[in-house]
């Protein structure tokens, strides 16, 4: 079974410019978390996606924003890029982020985001 | 808010040596699960191990096992006979039953293996 893809991997943009991620979780899975990962703050979550729902969402400011498609493929969306958005943005799916158990989450490779 | 607190930022062993790599967390709830995870080079996040919160005993993986003290809200995550492959950065993570999809991360820590 293919694991969790990401795309692009590698991504340079100019501030004030806005960007894409892509994230297609491992077939079968139906909830897709975002997660920032820098020196600085280390992993923090953004937001997870349930059946084309946003269910959760973490402390991040409004220009981050996200999506998940009826296949359960996931963007999320950065507008008016700042230097502090330079990061490597992580998705993580889970089988279907069952309240009742562990629902173990499986991390993508990533894409690394330079805001210049 | 629940917090996870990694105290050691960088450990080193010596290959075929064994190592523990110590997380406390802060929570409130008593139904919870916790993680740890491997980041070597690539930037790819492996689960290593996992326990629920509600289990006594102790999760093993293979040469990885788990020390789990729930009164002290304490996770150590011990490797045995430590291969060169295990260098990497390990987080400790935690997740709320029931808030699924979110989980909190250690500031991790940077292990080292010495041939």
């Amino acid at each position: 079974k293919a694991g969790v893809t990401q795309t692009p991997r590698y991504l340079i943009k100019t501030r004030g410019q806005q960007v894409t991620l892509s994230c297609s979780p491992i077939s079968g899975h139906r909830s897709v978390s975002w997660y920032q990962q820098t020196p600085g703050q280390g992993l923090q979550f953004l937001f997870e996606y349930f059946s084309e729902t946003q269910r959760n969402k973490g402390n991040f400011p409004g220009r981050f924003s996200g999506r998940q498609f009826s296949n359960s493929r996931s963007e999320m969306n950065v507008s008016t890029l700042e230097l502090g958005d330079s990061a490597l943005y992580l998705c993580a799916s889970s089988l279907d982020g069952s309240l009742a158990g562990p629902d173990t989450q499986y991390f993508g490779p990533g894409t690394r985001l330079t805001v210049l | 808010a629940q917090t996870v607190t990694q105290s050691q930022p960088e450990m080193s062993v010596q290959e075929a040596e064994t190592v523990t790599l110590s997380c406390t967390y802060d929570t409130s709830e008593s139904d919870y699960y916790l993680f740890w995870y491997k980041q070597p080079p690539s930037r790819q996040m492996i689960l290593v191990i996992r326990q629920e919160a509600y289990k006594q005993q102790n999760a093993t993986e293979n040469r990885f096992s788990v020390n789990f003290q729930k009164a002290a809200k304490s996770f150590s995550l011990k490797i045995s006979d430590s291969q060169l492959g295990d260098a990497a950065m390990y987080f400790c993570a935690y997740r709320r039953a029931g808030n699924a999809g979110k989980s909190t991360f250690g500031d991790g820590t940077t292990l080292t293996v010495k041939p």
